[in-house]
């Protein structure tokens, strides 16, 4: 069964720096795809980024863009320039090719401070 | 923007009672889920509904859960006999199509269970 591991339980940054929140995943198969989720506080769990693990390159929304290392099993999320609204839990997931459940990370709760 | 609403927002009931937590998933979307978040544990999925059948469930869906779209616009989790066990956040979730489509997700019915 695949397993998502985030080992950053929270985090803390400014307002304007950038943070890199950590995803592993454990998979035998060869293509799938990784997804990051964002729930602010009180509000419902929405799509930040998603990537298709057979594109080499690494997908970029604005100012979140990901690091996708496949050899490795690792999915991390960068946002850059963080603003306050950043803050919320971020949710890093899994989905099997053909399949349509997300296996879901514990989670970041990532606070921007002013 | 569409959403994906749910009622009620926080449900108190007492073991061995029936529930059924409502959902209006996206109008024009094909696929449904539901997921559930213990406090303190992983989002996990639940059941992937489509063309008014299951098509994907987990370990955890046994046969005291059951999900139904009664009409157009409703989709329903039904709880046949409440556990403590099963208190939990319930997310219900939408898609146009399943795989790298987003899923859209609700804001959540918290089940108490005493």
């Amino acid at each position: 069964a695949q397993t998502v591991t985030q080992s950053q339980p929270e985090m803390s940054v400014q307002e304007a720096e950038t943070v890199t929140l950590s995803c592993t995943y454990d998979t035998s198969e060869n293509n799938y795809y990784l997804f990051w989720y964002k729930q602010p506080p009180s509000r419902q769990m929405i799509l930040v980024i998603r990537q298709e693990a057979y594109k080499q390159q690494n997908a970029t929304e604005n100012r979140f863009s990901v690091n996708f290392q496949k050899a490795a099993k690792s999915f991390s999320l960068k946002i850059s320039d963080s603003q306050l609204g950043d803050t919320a839990m971020y949710f890093c997931a899994f989905m099997n090719l053909g399949a349509q459940k997300l296996v879901f990370g514990q989670g970041t709760r990532l606070t921007i401070n002013p | 923007e569409p959403e994906v609403t749910q009622t009620p927002s926080h449900q108190v009931t007492q073991m061995g009672q029936e529930v059924i937590l409502r959902c209006v998933p996206i109008s024009n979307h094909l696929y449904f889920y539901w997921y559930r978040q213990i406090l303190g544990q992983k989002v996990e999925f639940l059941v992937s509904f489509y063309n008014n059948e299951i098509s994907e469930k987990s370990e955890i869906f046994d046969d005291q859960f059951s999900v139904e779209r009664p009409d157009g616009s409703n989709f329903t989790l039904k709880i046949r006999s409440t556990k403590l066990e099963d208190s939990a956040m319930y997310f219900c979730a939408s898609s146009r199509d399943r795989g790298f489509y987003e899923q859209y997700f609700g804001p959540g019915t918290r089940l108490t269970v005493t």
